[in-house]
């Protein structure tokens, strides 16, 4: 069984760098496609990026150039950094397997609460 | 780009249908059969219900069907339960190796 699970800090404060790393268990993190994903209290869901085992990444526009995801296959796990956080960026965040190829998000974690705020 | 646009909510009552609709462009929903949905119950993560459009992983009930057609996608849950009150979200392949969600939809079983 496929297990995800999200860890970093609860609180940052703005301007600084949001930090999340996702253990992957039950999967080689090399096999696929990784993504974080985020949920703004109410809020719809965010695709933020997707990396793969190889680290190249893939992400969504707006966040291109705050957001840098990162792979460590010797721990089976990956990260995601958010630059130059607002209080915009508080939400839950979740780390997931996939999309990959016609393969959805089918695994996730159970997500963790990031709140920015001085 | 902007996220896909679903109804806030729908409603219904045991037994009866719904549908939920996923409204995306050309360059997202219309151009891709990669339309995947969710269920969402408050404070658990998301469900995969349905992939690549109409397929069902294995141990979603066949109650729950996904159509598309042009822009729009669709989830349909039939014999509406109360355990299928839930937020359901779409979710398509973008192009230029991206993904969107849709806007979420709330679905209360009267």
């Amino acid at each position: 069984q496929v297990q995800l699970q999200e860890s970093g800090p609860g609180l940052v404060k703005p301007s600084e760098t949001l930090s999340l790393t996702c253990t992957v268990s039950g999967d080689s993190i090399g096999d696929s496609y990784w993504s974080w994903i985020r949920h703004p209290a109410g809020k719809g869901l965010e695709w933020i990026g997707r990396v793969n085992g190889r680290g190249s990444t893939n992400y969504e526009p707006s966040l291109r150039s705050r957001a840098t995801l990162s792979v460590d296959t010797s721990k089976n796990q990956f990260s995601l950094k958010l630059s130059s956080v607002t209080a915009a960026d508080s939400a839950i965040y979740y780390c997931a397997r996939g999309p990959y190829g016609a393969n959805p998000s089918d695994y996730w974690g159970q997500g963790i609460l990031v709140t920015v705020s001085s | 780009q902007s996220a896909l646009t679903q109804p806030a909510s729908v409603s219904g009552s045991p037994g009866q249908s719904i549908t939920i609709s996923c409204t995306g462009t050309s360059s997202d929903v219309g151009s891709y059969n990669l339309v995947s949905w969710y269920q969402q119950h408050p404070g658990k993560a998301p469900k995969l219900m349905i992939y690549e459009g109409s397929k069902r992983p294995s141990g979603v009930s066949n109650r729950f069907s996904g159509s598309k057609s042009g822009n729009t996608a669709s989830l349909t849950i039939s014999g509406l339960q109360a355990e299928d009150e839930a937020d359901y979200y779409c979710c398509s392949y973008a192009g230029s190796s991206t993904f969107v969600f849709g806007t979420g939809t709330k679905v209360t079983v009267l």
